[in-house]
């Protein structure tokens, strides 16, 4: 089975630009998860969708980050403008909350702002 | 809130060796508890999970993991480590009660950076 699929894998940008990562999850996956890393931060969760609503997204950093999920099967995460702190990876993940919420991750898209 | 605290952010050791990384989680529902690897330039892969039942876990890898209820811990053990084993890895503990505030997400530790040394 295709796992969570994540692009792009790297991206450089210039400050200012928009940035549009995309997901697909894993098919029958009902929650969908936006991490990102940092090596100052960690793993942070930006935001979550359940049945493709967003149910938590308390940990978007600002106005500048917003996401969407129009369906099952694709989300996006868009950073309009960009900046050169929002260099991380960022990460999409999947679950199924009956198999125990077991998180499902992608690769991961890294985003370099310059 | 749920929080997860892995008590070493680093630890070294030498292949052949035995090694235990320590988690524990502060929640007061029940939960589900998660290790995770990452490997260099790579995305979090499952390494085991404790949902219930017993509570010596085994995963991947030759790593297995022991849930303690009493001291809300979840260590994760592997009796003889290889180079391949070098990575980060992450605890993780998720709500288990359906509807609760907490379900349906993981919380993460904040890592802990394995090295085998030769």
């Amino acid at each position: 089975d295709a796992g969570v699929i994540q692009s792009p894998r790297h991206e450089v940008t210039e400050m200012g630009q928009e940035v549009t990562l995309r997901c697909k999850p894993i098919s029958g996956h009902d929650y969908l998860f936006w991490y990102r890393q940092t090596m100052m931060r960690g793993l942070e969760l930006l935001i979550y969708f359940n049945n493709n609503v967003p149910i938590d997204d308390s940990g978007m950093p600002e106005d500048r980050f917003s996401a969407k999920m129009p369906n099952a099967s694709f989300s996006t995460l868009k950073i309009q403008p960009s900046e050169p702190r929002d260099s991380a990876v960022y990460f999409c993940a999947s679950s199924f909350a009956l198999s125990g919420n077991t998180i499902y991750f992608g690769e991961g898209s890294w985003l370099t702002v310059v | 809130a749920q929080s997860v605290t892995q008590l070493d952010s680093q630890v070294p050791v030498f292949e052949e060796a035995p090694v235990e990384l320590r988690c524990n989680y502060s929640s007061s529902v029940s939960v589900y508890l998660f290790w995770y690897v990452q490997y260099p330039n790579q995305g979090l892969q499952l390494l085991l999970k404790y949902l219930s039942g017993s509570t010596l876990v085994k995963g991947i890898n030759g790593f297995e993991a022991e849930f303690n209820k009493s001291q809300t811990s979840f260590h994760l053990r592997k009796p003889s480590v290889h180079i391949s084993d070098t990575a980060e890895y992450f605890c993780a503990a998720g709500g288990n009660n359906a509807g609760g505030t907490s379900y349906g997400k993981l919380t993460f530790g904040q890592g802990t950076i394995l090295t085998v040394h030769p």
